[in-house]
């Protein structure tokens, strides 16, 4: 079975450009999270989709968006890209949209901002 | 807001030798407790996962962890740790019944000397 997909795998942008971020979760998964790991840190939560719906926002500014399709995969979109930014994206798909169970992780998008 | 620290940064240990990783916790409610491994190139894992009952959790590749509520500490360990454990482990802390918003520490890099 296929785990959690994200594309691209490394993308390079300059600042102020915006940053389109795709994750597939595992057939069945219904529940999508997006993390950031800046280098030397662990993940930080920034959004959670379930049922096609925001469940959960982090801590991020308004620059950050994501959606979920009725297929259950999910873009994360981040406008006015800041150096900042730059840092591994990691999509996690979940059976669930509540606590218990087990987040499954892709490999993530590795985004550098020049 | 929740936090979860995770006091070393780096480990380097021999092989067959024990390891102890320490975690603790910000949050004083009914928590939800993991641990997850990221080995060299490869994608965030779950190692193992604390609900309820026992609270020594038994996960894969014979590593085991305690949750001692008192002490608001989740602490991994491994009685002989091998070459392939080298890999960077991640705390991890939701609140039970919330939605799926894992708060990660830092990260411990283990590496382990053949």
């Amino acid at each position: 079975d296929a785990g959690v997909t994200q594309s691209p795998t490394h993308l390079i942008k300059t600042r102020g450009q915006q940053v389109t971020l795709r994750c597939s979760p595992i057939s069945g998964h219904k529940s999508v999270s997006w993390y950031q790991q800046v280098l030397g840190q662990g993940p930080q939560f920034i959004f959670q989709y379930y049922e096609k719906e925001e469940r959960g926002r982090g801590n991020f500014p308004d620059r950050f968006s994501a959606r979920q399709f009725p297929n259950y995969s999910s873009e994360l979109n981040v406008n006015a890209l800041l150096l900042g930014d730059s840092a591994l994206y990691l999509c996690a798909s979940s059976l669930s949209g509540w606590s218990t169970g087990e987040l499954f992780f892709g490999e993530g998008s590795r985004l550098t901002v020049l | 807001a929740q936090s979860v620290s995770q006091h070393n940064h780096h480990v380097i240990l021999s092989e067959a030798a024990s390891l102890e990783l320490g975690c603790n916790y910000s949050y004083g409610g009914t928590v939800n407790l993991f641990w997850y491994v990221q080995y060299p190139g490869q994608h965030l894992q779950l190692l193992l996962k604390y609900f309820s009952g026992d609270p020594l959790v038994k996960g894969i590749k014979g590593f085991e962890a305690e949750f001692i509520k008192s002490k608001f500490s989740f602490n991994l360990r491994k009685p002989s740790v091998q070459w392939s454990d080298t890999a960077e482990y991640f705390c991890a802390v939701i609140r039970s019944g919330s939605a799926r918003q894992l708060t990660f520490g830092s990260g411990t890099q283990l590496t382990v000397l053949p």
